[in-house]
């Protein structure tokens, strides 16, 4: 069966330190992966998109990466800070649905 | 960057009555726009998408005319749920496209969402 998966426990990092979120998908063969974030009570904040012809794609202290082989994005922030605290979301693009399909989201708590 | 603006942010409401929700791309023009639902600690499921001047197209197990949508213009589109009931409960999100074609789903823009409360 396809699915899209993200840690559904939250990461608790210390300030300063970098957090890195896992999205693993299988039975997928997306074009594109994109990040999100999501405060609660709130509509997803598109964050970056990367394509399947990239390795890697980086916006200031964000990073992520995306391994077709391995079916996985990572997902960083570098010199995380209590603001970086919320659910952050991947998601993918099904051509055969022709959708973009989420992942339940990981939330982190960046702690002072 | 693009704003979309969603209206109202939270509704209570009782059982068996109707209630809009509407979804406006402020400074841009959405042929596109998507509609989501949300429950607590789960990812967003789509459940139509809304062309301007066409029917929407739903997802299978989204009753039709249970989620009314009309994309009446390029910067407007509404979700009506019809006879809501307490399963109706719900996160409900839009979001829209600045771009068309190939590239529709790419970098959306979402509302701050509606939180549906059917009593």
């Amino acid at each position: 069966s396809q699915k899209i998966e993200q840690n559904s426990e939250a990461l608790n990092i210390q300030e300063g330190k970098t957090a890195t979120l896992t999205c693993n998908y299988t039975n997928y063969s997306p074009a594109y992966l994109q990040w999100y974030r999501q405060d609660p009570g709130r509509g997803p904040v598109f964050l970056l998109l990367i394509r399947e012809n990239e390795k890697e794609k980086r916006k200031e202290r964000l990073k992520v990466t995306f391994d077709t082989t391995l079916k996985q994005s990572l997902f960083h922030i570098t010199a995380s800070q209590p603001a970086d605290s919320a659910t952050y979301l991947c998601a993918l693009f099904s051509g055969g649905y022709n959708k973009l399909i989420f992942g339940a989201g990981t939330r982190l708590a960046v702690h002072p | 960057g693009a704003v979309v603006s969603q209206h109202p942010s939270r509704v209570i409401c009782k059982s068996g009555t109707s209630v809009k929700i509407e979804c406006r791309s402020l400074d841009f023009q959405a042929t596109t726009m998507f509609w989501y639902r949300q429950f607590p600690k789960k990812s967003l499921m789509l459940m139509a998408t809304s062309n301007e001047g066409s029917k929407a197209t739903y997802e299978q197990g989204v009753e039709k005319d249970k989620f009314l949508i009309n994309h009446a213009s390029l910067t407007l589109s509404t979700l009506t749920v019809t006879s809501a009931h307490p399963e109706d409960s719900s996160f409900y999100i839009c979001s829209a496209s600045r771009t068309g074609g190939r590239k529709t789903n790419e970098k959306l823009f979402f509302g701050s969402g509606t939180q549906l409360s059917v009593l």
